[in-house]
């Protein structure tokens, strides 16, 4: 069974401080890993994605990947009570239809 | 413009009672999805389409059947409904199967309830 790991939190920080998000997943072969936000009672959006080793940014999202160590994190920087939802970790393993396999997320709480 | 809608958004059902949830992507994308989301966030694939071939088909009892009668659309279908049944069922829609490099962008979620 492929896993994809992460802590539910909630995951509390100040506002203005850098949210730090963490995943592991089980399979080597991995090739895209992706970030999601979800809104109480709505539909992920995707936020971020990712396919090489080291750092990927996007305005105040940053998103880490280190394939030997089979984690991905995502770094909010400047963390607004705006961010405060689930995050789900995705990771798309290779072979077959490679369909993507979901984390059960993370629940960030940013405090005014 | 909607890119994912879903129909209808709130679904309240008695068990045993069959009921379907349409979908449709107007982003011109080959491959669709349904997800399953549970009380805990869990979300579990459990049908996808490219170009209206079924091409992932989860371990998932029998009583649900997709469709998809053009690449634009994707319905579920659920007979004989079940309280466990009950949960928050997503349609998703993605660009390239192959490389997958862009997500998915999901409907906004049907919630059904069987009671």
């Amino acid at each position: 069974q492929k896993e994809v790991e992460q802590n539910s939190g909630p995951l509390s920080v100040p506002e203005g401080a850098i949210a730090s998000l963490n995943c592991t997943y089980s399979d080597r072969v991995s090739q895209s890993f992706f970030w999601y936000r979800q809104y109480s009672g709505k539909s992920p959006e995707l936020i971020m994605s990712i396919y090489s080793n080291g750092d990927k940014e996007d305005g105040r999202f940053t998103a880490q990947l280190n394939k030997a160590s089979q984690y991905v994190s995502l770094l909010i920087r400047d963390s607004q009570p705006s961010d405060s939802a689930t995050y789900l970790c995705a990771v798309r393993y290779s072979g077959g239809y490679q369909k993507v396999t979901f984390g059960t997320g993370t629940k960030l709480q940013v405090i005014p | 413009d909607t890119a994912v809608s879903q129909t209808p958004k709130y679904l309240v059902t008695q068990m045993g009672n069959d009921k379907s949830i349409k979908c449709e992507q107007n982003l011109g994308h080959d491959t669709m999805y349904w997800y399953k989301q549970d009380s805990k966030k869990f979300l579990k694939i459990m049908f996808s389409y490219n170009n209206k071939e079924l091409i992932i088909n989860e371990t998932v009892p029998n009583r649900f059947s997709p469709k998809s009668p053009d690449k634009a659309h994707l319905n579920l279908h659920i007979n004989s409904l079940e309280l466990g049944d009950s949960a928050v069922y997503f349609c998703a829609s993605s660009q390239d199967l192959v490389r997958e490099i862009y997500g998915y962008t999901f409907g906004s979620g049907t919630r059904l309830t069987v009671v």
